[in-house]
């Protein structure tokens, strides 16, 4: 079946610090791609997405480029503050199914001054 | 961003009890609801999925005995965990959807933990 698997974290940074936590899947088709963050007390938010091959999601200085090769979609922030500490999912969803998602186990990111 | 509420938070309840938890949307109509659960160091699973007005349909290996979901209305969903176990302790997140093809919104999740 389909799976997304996601570097395990903790991820701890320090501030100005470049970012990248991995993500690949595996898939039968050709899924869209997500990064949902979630920050404390918080649901889970959309952070960037895309849909084809070579697309590439950005969002508040975080880019992720979907790499059918290498069925990747790694974040990376190049320099990371305080507030991007949080919990980060990948997830794949299907065309017509787009609510319906499936996640990897996600990272925690701690930034620190 | 949709506005979604769920609560409790956070609850810890003996073996052997019902728990239940509400999901809101609370400026859209959910036409779907989807309801997932976490374990510790896993994926994020879906468990089930429930139309307005319609019985849920549950993934493999959930028990729909056990993890009962009512959405009666398209603003509102409950999940209840009965006759809870240890095993049953869990993070679980709902996500009210306005449809296919839609972006997913999501609950801030409660942290079940039975004793």
């Amino acid at each position: 079946g389909d799976s997304v698997t996601q570097m395990e974290g903790p991820v701890t940074l320090s501030e100005e610090a470049f970012l990248t936590i991995n993500c690949t899947y595996t898939a039968t088709g050709y899924p869209s791609l997500f990064w949902y963050v979630q920050y404390p007390g918080e649901g889970l938010q959309l952070l960037l997405k895309a849909t084809k091959a070579d697309d590439k999601g950005s969002n508040k200085g975080f880019e992720a480029t979907y790499r059918k090769e290498t069925t990747s979609f790694h974040l990376e922030k190049g320099s990371v503050q305080v507030s991007d500490s949080a919990v980060y999912f990948c997830a794949l969803s299907f065309p017509g199914t787009a609510s319906k998602l499936t996640f990897g186990t996600g990272t925690r990111l701690q930034v620190t001054l | 961003g949709a506005v979604v509420s769920q609560h409790p938070s956070r609850v810890i309840c003996k073996s052997g009890t019902s728990v239940k938890i509400e999901c809101r949307s609370l400026d859209f109509q959910a036409t779907t609801m989807f309801w997932y659960r976490q374990f510790p160091k896993k994926s994020l699973m879906l468990m089930a999925t429930s139309n307005e007005g319609s019985k849920a349909t549950y993934e493999q290996g959930v028990e729909k005995d056990k993890f009962l979901i009512n959405h009666a209305s398209l603003t509102l969903s409950t999940l209840t965990v009965t006759s809870a176990h240890p095993e049953d302790s869990s993070f679980y997140i709902c996500s009210p959807s306005q449809g296919s093809g839609t972006e997913a919104f999501f609950g801030q999740g409660t942290r079940l933990t039975v004793v």
